[in-house]
């Protein structure tokens, strides 16, 4: 069946450190690729989105290229904040019809000042 | 665009009671999903409206879990004879669409505390 596969966290940094969280996916077709954030005490918000092959999802410095020929969709930020600080989510759609999305355990990331 | 959402914030409730929550999506989105998560873990899928008809339910919930979504826009969760198990925050979620999945945007969850 479909299923996402993501770098186990607890991540801890020091400010402006490179930021790379590793994602893959297995999935029927190639859907769209997505990445949520959640920051502490809040719900989930969508963070950047790829809707085909070869695209790159950007949004508040952090990046995503939506790999076809490794399934994967690795995020990366140049220089992270304190303020960046929250868990971070993989989420392939289902394949198929494609109307859900697959949910990993996320990626607890720490930004130390 | 007043985004997704959701009501009580917050339920404390004693076991075997009942609890209803609510949830108003974004107007204009047609499909709406809940999801149960726990502390640690990411989102696990309830079920899911596509404007008024329930299309998917999760096997892994049983049959105290019901939700409606009776005209399209605004869907309740309802929980009957609560667990301790149930402690949970409850996410609701909307989209758009009608064939690929788009987007969803989230709100701010329900906690419940079951004791």
């Amino acid at each position: 069946g479909d299923s996402v596969t993501q770098m186990e966290g607890p991540v801890t940094l020091s400010e402006e450190a490179f930021l790379t969280i590793n994602c893959t996916y297995t999935a029927t077709g190639y859907p769209s690729l997505f990445w949520y954030v959640q920051y502490p005490g809040e719900g989930l918000q969508l963070l950047l989105k790829a809707t085909k092959a070869d695209d790159k999802g950007s949004n508040k410095g952090f990046e995503a290229t939506y790999r076809k020929e490794t399934t994967s969709f690795h995020l990366e930020k140049g220089s992270v904040q304190v303020s960046d600080s929250a868990v971070y989510f993989c989420a392939p759609p289902r394949g198929g019809n494609n109307r859900k999305l697959i949910w990993g355990l996320g990626t607890s990331l720490a930004v130390n000042p | 665009d007043t985004g997704v959402s959701q009501n009580p914030r917050h339920k404390i409730t004693k076991r075997g009671q009942n609890v209803t929550f609510r949830c108003d999506p974004i107007s204009e989105h047609n499909r709406l999903y809940w999801y149960r998560q726990t502390l640690g873990q990411g989102p696990e899928f309830l079920t899911y409206f596509q404007n008024e008809a329930q299309l998917e339910k999760s096997r892994l919930l049983s049959d105290r879990f019901s939700a409606e979504r009776p005209k399209g826009s605004f869907s309740t969760l309802e929980i009957q004879r609560t667990e301790q198990g149930d402690s949970a925050m409850y996410l609701c979620a909307s989209s758009s669409g009608q064939v690929t999945v788009n987007e969803q945007y989230f709100g701010p969850g329900t906690r419940l505390t079951v004791t």
